[in-house]
């Protein structure tokens, strides 16, 4: 059964802040993605990752940053908190095989302040 | 531009009802689509995907390429069909997804 963790449920930073999210998935995926969920919008990709330390901009980068320095874990940085980034943070990986699905982590719920 | 729209935010049906929620997308080219579910309080799972043709808790999804759709359907929902619905499309070899607003079911006894 495939596991996508995320280090926090729930998180509470003030604006200027400089905030990590951490996911790490056991089932040894090359891809790793991260998205934001808002309603009325659904989730939209910020970032993706198909290797270690190789990473492509999803729709909307802005504001982030991430790092792969292991297979099974992609980090989302946000470098300067703004409270237009609270948010539900969503992570999920996928091999690179065939036409897997992508398995999602619990998420992390974000407040800016 | 690939896009993906999900016209209803909420639909709530009675218990025994058919329900339907709608999912158009808009792509030139094969078109990789599927649905997630996300129960209160759980994480987003994968409910179906076209190209496997089944029947996962009773609801079904045809793709319909002439009118760029992929409607999913129930003949009689159940409560715990309630839940928030997305419909994704997928579109390159990263197994990257554009994911639609969602719809949000409420099913009522």
């Amino acid at each position: 059964d495939v596991k996508v963790t995320q280090s926090s449920r729930y998180l509470v930073k003030r604006t200027g802040e400089k905030v990590f999210l951490e996911c790490v998935q056991d089932m040894d995926h090359e891809n790793m993605f991260w998205y934001r969920q808002d309603p009325g919008l659904g989730l939209r990709l910020i970032y993706f990752s198909y290797d270690v330390k190789m990473k492509e901009k999803g729709d909307i980068p802005e504001g982030y940053s991430v790092s792969r320095e292991k297979k099974e874990r992609f980090s989302l940085i946000l470098e300067s908190a703004s409270t237009n980034q609270t948010s539900m943070y969503l992570c999920a990986s996928r091999s690179a095989e065939g036409t897997d699905t992508q398995y999602f982590g619990p998420g992390t719920r974000l407040t800016v302040l | 531009a690939q896009r993906v729209t999900q016209p209803e935010k909420l639909l709530s049906v009675f218990k025994g009802a058919p329900v339907e929620l709608k999912c158009n997308y808009s792509y030139s080219g094969s078109p990789e689509l599927f649905w997630y579910v996300q129960y209160s309080r759980q994480r987003l799972q994968l409910l179906l995907r076209h190209i496997s043709r089944e029947s996962i808790k009773g609801f079904t999804a045809d793709l319909n390429k002439g009118e760029t759709s992929f409607h999913l359907k129930k003949p009689f929902a159940q409560e715990e069909d309630s839940a928030m619905y997305y419909c994704a499309l997928g579109t390159d070899s990263w197994g990257k997804l554009q994911f639609g607003a969602g719809t949000q079911v409420v099913v009522t006894p």
